[in-house]
């Protein structure tokens, strides 16, 4: 089993919908949890990160971290032709173990 | 400004050469990392240097494996013998370093080298 899993999609949603992503984990060790984008042939660049548990809001992206349950998820709101991409989640065990540990990546196609 | 650079963009070789992949990192970045993307998969980590030396090289998957980064800047992936099973997408990212508890430091990522082995 992976230490973190997600569905890999595609996911395909009409311009406008209320989109949500998600990641299950295993590691109880993982401290920071990242939203990454990849557009094709890109590297991964960071949308959002929550440090511990809660929910973090940036525009029409919001992000839940469950640490009790071993879930996050990422909402994006009014979603965009120009939010089609793959999204990562990631995470990472803090201070001294900063790699990342990536899950699969979902495919999201918005279309007007 | 600059971001994470990487050379070259695009390699091709046959079984069992030698292959060097370059990440310019950004400057003033002292940690570094290298990551593999296969296909369909999220980006796995190989090795993580902070400054010259390689803090956590777990993810190098055997000996053909080797990183470099002689002055703290500019990093070298070195592939042995390569395999077709080495056929990935190479990542490189740079960071900052860490500011303490509840502070990410983000890892930018360069654009990647894809790898073909024949």
């Amino acid at each position: 089993q992976k230490e973190v899993e997600q569905d890999p999609g595609p996911l395909s949603v009409p311009e406008g919908a209320i989109v949500s992503l998600n990641c299950t984990y295993s590691n109880s060790a993982f401290q920071y949890f990242m939203w990454y984008r990849q557009y094709s042939r890109k590297g991964p660049e960071l949308l959002m990160y929550t440090y511990s548990s809660g929910n973090k809001e940036d525009g029409r992206f919001t992000a839940q971290v469950d640490k009790s349950s071993k879930y996050i998820s990422l909402f994006i709101r009014d979603s965009q032709p120009s939010d089609s991409a793959t999204y990562l989640c990631a995470m990472s065990g803090g201070l001294n173990t900063d790699k990342l540990i990536f899950g699969t990546g979902t495919r999201l196609q918005v279309f007007p | 400004g600059a971001g994470v650079s990487q050379t070259p963009s695009n390699k091709v070789t046959e079984k069992g050469k030698y292959v060097e992949l370059r990440c310019d990192p950004i400057s003033g970045h002292t940690a570094l990392y290298w990551y593999r993307q296969s296909l369909g998969q999220g980006p796995e980590f190989l090795i993580y240097f902070q400054g010259t030396g390689a803090a956590d090289d777990s993810g190098l998957p055997n000996d053909r494996f080797f990183a470099v980064r002689p002055e703290g800047s500019v990093s070298t992936l070195k592939i042995q013998r390569t395999e077709r099973g080495d056929s990935a997408v190479y990542l490189c990212a740079s960071s900052f370093e860490n500011r303490g508890t509840g502070f990410y430091n983000e890892q930018f990522f360069g654009p990647g080298t894809r790898l073909t082995v024949l």
